[in-house]
């Protein structure tokens, strides 16, 4: 069975501090995905990568960075977590361009609050 | 370019009574159409998608959903709700095209709540 896996359900952080957040995929997919959900604005896209070492901005990258160094885990980084940063952030994957229609499967979420 | 307006961001209906939710898209080329469901504190789940073939795409849980061209709607529909229909859902579309990242655009959301 498919399966993301997020490291976190709930984080709380403070102002300031460098956050983390980690996906994993056991399904060799090739497209990895960050979305942060927000009430009444749906899920935004943050960054994706396409294969390992390889990353694309989505439509709001600012104040985020990504990390992709095996094919497996795509990593999130708030390099300095501001409270405008507090969300729901969702990682997916895809099988590959063209593959599977591009349907993407989600982990559970991380709820992020930012003090 | 590509864009998704699902009409209604909340929808309340009784158990038992029909559901409908809307989803409206723009596409420059033909589209791959998606219905995902999301329930309290869980990640997106797939309910359906239509692809190429019959317009017509039957998901889980008693969902259908049909593609229709020539109003570029997607409505997703089942005929008698039930209380665990309570949820979001997201309709979404994707270019079916080759495309290195394969995005999905998603629209922002119908909140559906179910009356008892």
């Amino acid at each position: 069975d498919v399966k993301v896996t997020q490291s976190s359900r709930y984080l709380v952080k403070r102002t300031g501090e460098k956050v983390f957040l980690e996906c994993v995929q056991d399904m060799d997919h090739e497209n990895m995905f960050w979305y942060r959900q927000d009430p009444g604005l749906g899920l935004r896209l943050i960054y994706f990568s396409y294969d390992v070492k390889m990353k694309e901005k989505g439509d709001i990258p600012e104040g985020y960075s990504v990390s992709r160094e095996k094919k497996e885990r795509f990593s999130l980084i708030l390099e300095s977590a501001s409270t405008n940063q507090t969300s729901m952030y969702l990682c997916a994957s895809s099988l590959g361009a063209g593959g599977y229609y591009n349907e993407q499967f989600f982990g559970p979420g991380t709820r992020l609050t930012v003090l | 370019a590509q864009s998704v307006t699902q009409l209604g961001s909340h929808v309340s209906v009784s158990e038992g009574a029909l559901v409908l939710l809307r989803c409206n898209y723009s596409s420059s080329v033909p589209p791959y159409l998606f219905w995902y469901v999301q329930y309290p504190n869980q990640g997106l789940q797939l309910l359906l998608k239509y692809t190429t073939g019959a317009t017509l795409v039957k998901g889980i849980n008693g969902f259908e959903a049909e593609f229709k061209k020539s109003e570029t709607s997607f409505h997703l529909t089942k005929p008698s709700a039930h209380m665990s229909d309570a949820a979001e859902y997201f309709c979404a579309v994707s270019p079916s095209l080759y495309n290195a990242g394969n995005m999905l655009t998603f629209g922002g959301g119908t909140r559906l709540m179910v009356k008892p």
